[in-house]
């Protein structure tokens, strides 16, 4: 069964780092990409960018250059959405979901990981 | 510029049929999208990927009451049978060179 399993809830303050995972299992994690999707609150969803696990070559959207940096460890399956200096507007839900190509449908989702961003 | 465009919200009676719209931008009439579900509080689930000449390919599990057609610049997705858990926010999605793109969404209330 395929899965991908992202990490939990964060609070943190502006200014702080944060690193969120999805860890994809029951399939080949090396041949699909990884997708980042934001979802603010009460609003629709935002492609951030995306990382091909095998070779690392990443993707971003321009909306989301030099904001975040997405990286991957093939070892362990999982791929990683992270910031070095939160705002409060980052405050969202953040959704991996997998695709066998760069521009296409994915078509399985993460559960997704709600941060929060609040002094 | 490749944009797509819902309603923002539908309704239909329980058992009954609902076909739900995404238009792609002119110009951009031969490019396949996606349909995503999002239950209430719940992440988005793959429904299925739409061609231009209405053919389809559903995700694992996707029930038979819910299809895909296409008409020129127009995606639909039709959902027959309506049940409680089909109450959700409907989102197409498509992808050109370098990007991905999401329809605003369509809620669709079953009644």
């Amino acid at each position: 069964e395929v899965q991908l399993v992202q990490s939990g809830a964060e609070v943190k303050k502006p200014g702080e780092s944060l690193k969120i995972s999805c860890q994809g299992s029951g399939y080949s994690f090396t041949i699909y990409w990884i997708a980042w999707v934001r979802q603010m609150p009460g609003k629709g969803l935002e492609w951030m960018g995306i990382i091909y696990p095998g070779d690392s070559d990443t993707r971003y959207s321009p909306s989301f250059q030099g904001q975040v940096t997405i990286s991957a460890d093939k070892s362990i399956s999982t791929a990683y959405l992270q910031w070095s200096s939160l705002k409060a507007s980052d405050t969202a839900m953040y959704y991996c979901a997998r695709t066998r190509d760069a521009y296409n449908s994915p078509d399985y989702w993460g559960q997704g990981t709600l941060v929060t961003v609040s002094s | 510029q490749l944009v797509l465009t819902q309603s923002p919200s539908a309704s239909a009676s329980l058992g009954a049929s609902v076909k739900l719209t995404c238009t792609l931008s002119s110009g951009h009439s031969t490019y396949a999208i996606a349909w995503h579900q999002q239950q209430p509080e719940k992440g988005p689930r793959y429904l299925m990927k739409l061609n231009s000449d209405g053919s389809h390919s559903k995700g694992d599990g996707i029930p038979d009451r819910f299809s895909g057609s296409s008409s020129g610049t127009e995606r639909y997705l039709t959902i027959s049978s309506l049940q409680s858990e089909d109450e959700a926010d409907y989102y197409c999605q498509t992808w050109g060179t370098g990007t991905w793109v999401f329809g605003g969404g369509t809620k669709l209330s079953v009644l």
